[in-house]
């Protein structure tokens, strides 16, 4: 068993859908990322937290320590939110080496 | 936040040569990590670059394979050694200003394909 998980592995979705991308994880951790991986490669880093929610814009991240899960959450979403969202965790509490997710990949038609 | 610039973004390389990847931060980091990103795949932690000193390497990558420098706060490379087609990936360097858990700055990646 993945020691993180995410669901589901693909997702297509129309524009202006309301998105949510699931992470549950097995190991004990502090905090947790979510990251962005844009078809050329390159990862931004969206999201680092370690409880309840946070909001940039129309992303909106939440976490539960207590049941292991994550949401990521895309509203009115856009073909430019096409992406992997990948999310990451530590293999030690407070470290900085990370587990990652196998990753969801996004696709937002016009 | 850190800007990373990553090099080269894609090479094509042929079996049994070596590629060099070179990743310059903007700012002064604590921490620098080369991941590999297998087609298909999650990313996978190489090593752990420590300043002035040999690298830290994760279970499954060894220093001949996969020489990693890092002469100070702001650079790094990683060399891909001996190459096969089972090293074609993506290799990514993610630097970060925490030595805890802090915020992560990842380059652009290296697309490596080995015929």
């Amino acid at each position: 068993k993945n020691e993180v998980e995410q669901s589901p592995q693909n997702l297509t979705a129309q524009e202006g859908e309301f998105i949510t991308i699931n992470c549950s994880y097995s190991v004990g951790i502090s905090a947790l990322h979510w990251l962005q991986q844009h078809p050329g490669g390159g990862i931004v880093s969206l999201f680092m937290l370690s409880s309840g929610k946070k909001k940039h814009g129309r992303l909106i991240a939440t976490i539960n320590i207590q049941e292991k899960h994550s949401s990521l959450h895309i509203t009115a979403s856009h073909p430019r939110d096409s992406a992997v969202y990948i999310c990451a965790v530590p293999i030690i509490q407070g470290a900085q080496k990370l587990v990652f997710g196998q990753g969801t990949r996004l696709t937002i038609n016009p | 936040s850190a800007v990373i610039s990553q090099k080269p973004s894609r090479d094509i390389c042929q079996r049994g040569t070596s590629l060099t990847i070179q990743c310059q931060v903007d700012s002064q980091v604590t921490m620098m990590f080369w991941y590999r990103q297998q087609p298909g795949q999650s990313l996978t932690l190489i090593a752990t670059a420590n300043q002035g000193s040999e690298a830290t390497y994760e279970s499954g990558f060894v220093i001949d394979k996969f020489p990693i420098s890092r002469p100070n706060l702001t650079f790094s490379t990683l060399t891909v050694s001996n190459l096969s087609p089972e090293d074609s990936s993506i290799y990514l360097c993610s630097a970060t200003r925490n030595s805890r858990l802090g915020e992560l700055f990842f380059g652009e990646g290296s697309r490596l394909t080995v015929l």
